[in-house]
This record gives C-alpha cells, sequence and structure tokens, in this order.
C-alpha cells in the first residue's frame, strides 16, 4: 500500500509569490490534514478538509488556502508569500471517521523563502 | 483547553537505558493518543498509539502508559539504541478535530 505522497520535496520561491504544494493520500484516506513545522513553532495546524470541503481550521491567515480534489487528493497554496513562510509542510491522511485515528504523514515540502 | 504539554524538550540515554517522555493533556474530549517518531528531513512517522480506555500498550521496545483520571500519557523505551535517536512528538486526537501535538522530545542515544 503506497504511503502519502508530498510533491515538491523541496521549492524555492521569491518572497510575493505564490506557491503550490501537492498531497496525495493513502488509497480509500478521505481526510487530509497540513500542518506548518518550524524549529521555533512545533507542528502547527493549517487546515483539514474531508470529502472535498474544510473541515477544520487552524490560526493561519488567509494567505494560506487548500482544496482537495474528489479522487482525495489536496493542494495547498500559498500567496503573497512571506520569508517567515519558510518551513516543512507536511500533510497527513487518516480515514477520517467520527473517532480519532491513525494519521499517516508524507515526507514533507521542504519550502524555502528567498 | 486543545494543548499538550510534552517533557522533557531533551533527553540523552545510554545505549540500553530507558527512555521516557512524559505528556499531559487537559481536554477530556480527545479519544486517541499516537506517538510519532521523526529523523530529520523526514515526516513524523506513527509509532505507537493508544485509546483512554487501555492504561498500557506496548509493541516490542515501546510501551505507552495511560493514566485517564491524571490526564496522562508516556513512552517507555526500552533497551534504547543509538538508532532510536530522533525527535518524538505525542499527539491527542478527537473524532472530527485535527492532531493536537505536544512541543516534541530531542532524544539522543549515545553509545
Amino acid at each position: 500500500k503506497a504511503g502519502v505522497t508530498q510533491t515538491p520535496r523541496y521549492l524555492i520561491k521569491t518572497r510575493g509569490q505564490q506557491v503550490t504544494l501537492s498531497c496525495s493520500p493513502i488509497s480509500g484516506h478521505r481526510s487530509v490534514s497540513w500542518y506548518q513545522q518550524t524549529p521555533g513553532q512545533g507542528l502547527q495546524f493549517l487546515f483539514e478538509y474531508f470529502s472535498e470541503t474544510q473541515r477544520n481550521k487552524g490560526n493561519f491567515p488567509g494567505r494560506f488556502s487548500g482544496r482537495q480534489f474528489s479522487n482525495s487528493r489536496s493542494e495547498m497554496n500559498v500567496s503573497t508569500l512571506e520569508l517567515g513562510d519558510s518551513a516543512l509542510y507536511l500533510c497527513a491522511s487518516s480515514l477520517g471517521g467520527n473517532t480519532g485515528t491513525e494519521a499517516f504523514f508524507g515526507q514533507g515540502t521542504r519550502l524555502t523563502a528567498v | 483547553q486543545q494543548q499538550v504539554k510534552q517533557s522533557p524538550q531533551s533527553l540523552i540515554v545510554q545505549k540500553g537505558g530507558i527512555s521516557i517522555i512524559n505528556c499531559a493533556y487537559e481536554n477530556t474530549a480527545f479519544d486517541y493518543f499516537p506517538w510519532y517518531q521523526q529523523f530529520p528531513g523526514k515526516g513524523p512517522a506513527l509509532l505507537i498509539a493508544i485509546r483512554p480506555d487501555v492504561s498500557e500498550k506496548k509493541e516490542g521496545r515501546f510501551t505507552i502508559s495511560f493514566n485517564k483520571s491524571a490526564k496522562q500519557f508516556s513512552l517507555h523505551i526500552m533497551d534504547s539504541q543509538p538508532g532510536d535517536s530522533a525527535t518524538y512528538f505525542c499527539a491527542a486526537i478527537t473524532g472530527r478535530r485535527a492532531l493536537t501535538f505536544g512541543s516534541g522530545t530531542r532524544l539522543q542515544v549515545q553509545p
């Protein structure tokens, strides 16, 4: 069974640009969550999508957005990139049921804003 | 309250020793408590998890101890090995909510 796939693995973008990150969940998983990981702030929740609908949202500015497609693949978008957005962006997939369950992470996308 | 508090921040253990990482939570609605292991440059990998109706779960050298009344849970790594050197995160989740992570513990196992 294939794991969670994130592309690209590394991304260098100029401040002010827009970036799009992609996540393919484990087959059968309907929930995809996105996290930002930095040395100072740890793992911070961005948002979660379940069956193409945003179900949960963290405390990030509106420059961060996402979407989920009918095949459960998800994209995360950062508009007007800032230097402070440099981080490892992780997505996690899970079945997404009514009780907590296993969530599996991808390798992450290392985003560097210059 | 969604916070999960994790300690210690860093831990140095000799090879063959026992590594113990502790977490505490406030939200009694949490119903699933996983531990993740993360190596540099990699995403967190699910290590072991427990539900609050169980006081202990063991998988190989890894054991979770859960104290529901104290709202605390801990990870014990028996016979710690240099290959266990990584950052460990506890987490908690309830139903349709997102994972809430602890701040992480950097474990170093010295040979």
